[in-house]
């Protein structure tokens, strides 16, 4: 099982400031990861796919990139809207799918 | 658009299912997942399954989960048997673009369910 390691556990950033969020994988992934935004009483929704693919809607102030296991999201200018836990999956290997545990992003 | 629907509440022991209907999307499509996110936790993929009916499992659940697929009801289903307490969670659907192992871009709200006596 691929195991997917994200930091820190809890983030507080400044608004108007860069928060980087990590997620690092056990093994060779290739670029097969994606992040999601979740919301308290919401889904999860995605924002990055194949590492640095934005998904539809995703403003551009959301970015995903990769150097070799180690895998960042970055968030510039943090909005008010943006506090919500963030988790990075793997889809590499179907035995299984997993998730990293999680970043909760807070706003100073 | 995806609606999650069934079991509120299962006995220990007993047999947990959830049934995903899908609107505005042609099931003979992509994949679909479910995903399970206990109260206040993080999120477990719990397996997938293609219009075809090819299927894909956590293997940590693997020996209790079926999932099943209806492409006239535009449904597809999740049984889990042998419940614990630990399986109380909000279950989820999801939709994946791509057959291969995939990221979910469209998710359903989820569906509580709780494990009791």
């Amino acid at each position: 099982e691929v195991v997917m390691t994200q930091s820190p556990g809890t983030l507080s950033v400044h608004p108007q400031d860069r928060a980087t969020l990590s997620c690092t994988a056990s093994q060779d992934i290739g670029s097969n990861l994606a992040w999601y935004q979740q919301k308290p009483g919401q889904p999860p929704r995605l924002l990055i796919y194949d590492t640095s693919i934005r998904a539809t809607d995703i403003p551009a102030r959301f970015s995903g990139s990769r150097s070799g296991t180690e895998f960042t999201l970055a968030i510039d200018s943090l909005q008010t809207d943006d506090p919500a836990v963030y988790y990075c999956q793997q889809y590499d290997d179907w035995s299984p799918i997993t998730f990293g545990q999680g970043t909760r992003l807070e706003i100073k | 658009h995806l609606q999650a629907s069934g079991s509120v509440l299962a006995n220990p022991s007993g047999t947990l299912s959830l049934t995903c209907t899908v609107s505005g999307a042609d099931i003979r499509d992509s994949s679909w997942n479910w995903i399970r996110q206990p109260p206040g936790k993080g999120l477990e993929w719990i397996g997938s399954i293609s219009h075809t009916g090819n299927t894909n499992y956590n293997p940590s659940l693997k020996p209790r989960v079926t999932l099943s697929i209806n492409t006239w009801k535009t449904q597809f289903s999740l049984e889990l048997t042998s419940v614990t307490a630990a399986d109380t969670a909000l279950y989820y659907c999801a939709t994946s673009l791509r057959s291969s192992p995939s990221y979910m871009d469209t998710w359903g709200q989820g569906s509580l369910v709780t494990v009791s006596s």
